[in-house]
């Protein structure tokens, strides 16, 4: 079944440690997304990449960086530098990026601090 | 201030009940309205979708209606079941909007009791 792989479910993090969270969509799109969901607030987008090599920050990019180095795979890193990274992330693709076009999510990586 | 919001924050209903949950939003002007169904613990799914000149759209027993004048949608669920237990969003995507640009509501986390 196609669809998009968010691994790993869970993951926890020491201070000062970088981590990386997968992301991988076997849908053929080309756009796709990373969000971050707290409690109690809206999806705040992270990045966003329309093309293999391309990306663009979003809202709250600082502390974060991605990679598009294939189409189907776009992981996100979750740097030291993002000091409040307790959070529910989200990956979506869509199959251009147009606005008619539906974001399918994944089922998220939820991110703690040790 | 948001551009979506969403209300009531939270709602308890006995199965088999309907109910009416509301999104009021500010974006102006806009291209296509979404409610998104999200489980806990997994990623959103989308209900329906309504362009600016669409009224109404059905998905089963998952009703949306949008009022393009006052800026609001509502989603009626008919014959309420356990299942229907979740997070409810409304999604606004702007016209003429970028890659990725969309604006989401904080959520209606609805429960259902036996």
């Amino acid at each position: 079944d196609g669809g998009i792989t968010q691994s790993p479910k869970y993951l926890f993090r020491k201070e000062g440690q970088n981590v990386t969270l997968s992301c991988e969509q076997n849908l053929n799109h080309d756009a796709m997304y990373w969000y971050r969901q707290d409690p109690g607030q809206g999806l705040r987008l992270i990045y966003y990449s329309q093309i293999v090599n391309d990306f663009q920050k979003g809202d709250i990019a600082e502390g974060y960086s991605v990679s598009r180095e294939k189409k189907e795979s776009f992981p996100l890193t979750v740097t030291s530098a993002q000091k409040n990274p307790t959070a529910f992330y989200l990956c979506a693709s869509s199959i251009d990026g147009a606005p008619n076009q539906p974001q399918h999510f994944g089922d998220g990586t939820r991110l703690s601090i040790l | 201030k948001n551009q979506v919001e969403q209300s009531p924050q939270s709602l308890i209903i006995l199965e088999g009940k309907n109910c009416t949950l509301q999104c009021n939003y500010t974006v102006s002007p806009f291209s296509n309205l979404r409610w998104y169904k999200q489980d806990t613990g997994r990623g959103p799914v989308s209900l329906t979708i309504m362009t600016f000149s669409e009224n109404t759209k059905s998905n089963g027993r998952y009703t949306a209606t949008l009022d393009a004048d006052t800026k609001q949608s509502s989603l009626h669920i008919t014959a309420s079941q356990l299942s229907d237990s979740a997070s409810y969003i409304c999604v606004v995507t702007p016209r003429g909007s970028t890659l990725g640009r969309l604006y989401f509501g904080r959520g209606t986390q609805l429960t259902v009791w036996p």
